[in-house]
């Protein structure tokens, strides 16, 4: 079974700050290792991934997320928040070892609201 | 843009209509997918095709139809929906096969759907 923790329902963070949004995960192989963002009446928009190799993986628009293994965690990051992040954020795992297309859990979301 | 197109953006349909909501991918993806999502929750999985192929059912109640009559389309055919049937339904496509396993899933904008 493999199963996504995001221990925070709600994020906020004034701008120009640097942003964390937590995800840990559980898995019985190894991971991939997902994150989207969802604005209002959109739908969910592919920021990173992890696979293998490097454990900090730099995505879209100017995110990065580190992968700890020892911590099963996948934390999202970003130097300096700007408003337009203000988003809801899901953390996404997939067993590497799976070989059904349907094994993508999500975790239950984060909403990031950044002050002006 | 997304390259994942969902029609319509919004549906209002009452309890004993027919309708149809449709995606389509010209990315050449062979795994195609329909979630339902709940506001500010993370999407749950309903149908997987694969190969244009039935593959996954997650146990949805069968006033949830879908069809998948080529590798770029996938419909989902709704009758009789209840109240708590409104949602935004979203469509998604990924790679499928062997290494390319790892690559995300593209989803579309969704339909919103209200029922009455």
């Amino acid at each position: 079974a493999q199963s996504v923790a995001q221990p925070e329902d709600q994020v906020n963070v004034a701008e120009g700050n640097p942003l964390t949004v937590k995800c840990t995960y559980s898995v019985s192989g190894n991971p991939y290792l997902f994150w989207y963002v969802q604005y209002p009446n959109r739908g969910l928009q592919f920021l990173l991934k992890y696979i293998t190799g490097d454990n900090l993986v730099k995505g879209s628009y100017g995110f990065e997320a580190e992968f700890n293994k020892s911590q099963t965690s996948f934390h999202l990051k970003k130097p300096s928040a700007l408003v337009s992040d203000s988003a809801l954020y899901f953390c996404a795992v997939r067993d590497r070892s799976t070989g059904s297309a349907r094994q993508l859990t999500f975790g239950s979301g984060t909403q990031l609201t950044v002050l002006p | 843009d997304t390259e994942v197109t969902q029609t319509p953006k919004h549906l209002v349909m009452g309890m004993t209509n027919k309708k149809s909501l449709k995606c389509e991918q010209h990315m050449g993806h062979r795994a195609m997918y329909w979630y339902k999502q709940k506001a500010k929750k993370p999407p749950e999985l309903m149908f997987v095709y694969s190969y244009e192929k039935l593959s996954i059912n997650e146990s949805v109640p069968s006033r949830f139809s879908p069809e998948c009559p080529n590798s770029s389309l996938l419909n989902l055919h709704l009758h009789a929906l209840q109240p708590e049937d409104s949602a935004l339904y979203l469509c998604a496509s990924s790679q499928e096969r062997g290494t390319l396993r790892n690559q995300p899933q593209h989803f579309g904008d969704g339909t919103r759907l209200s029922i009455l």
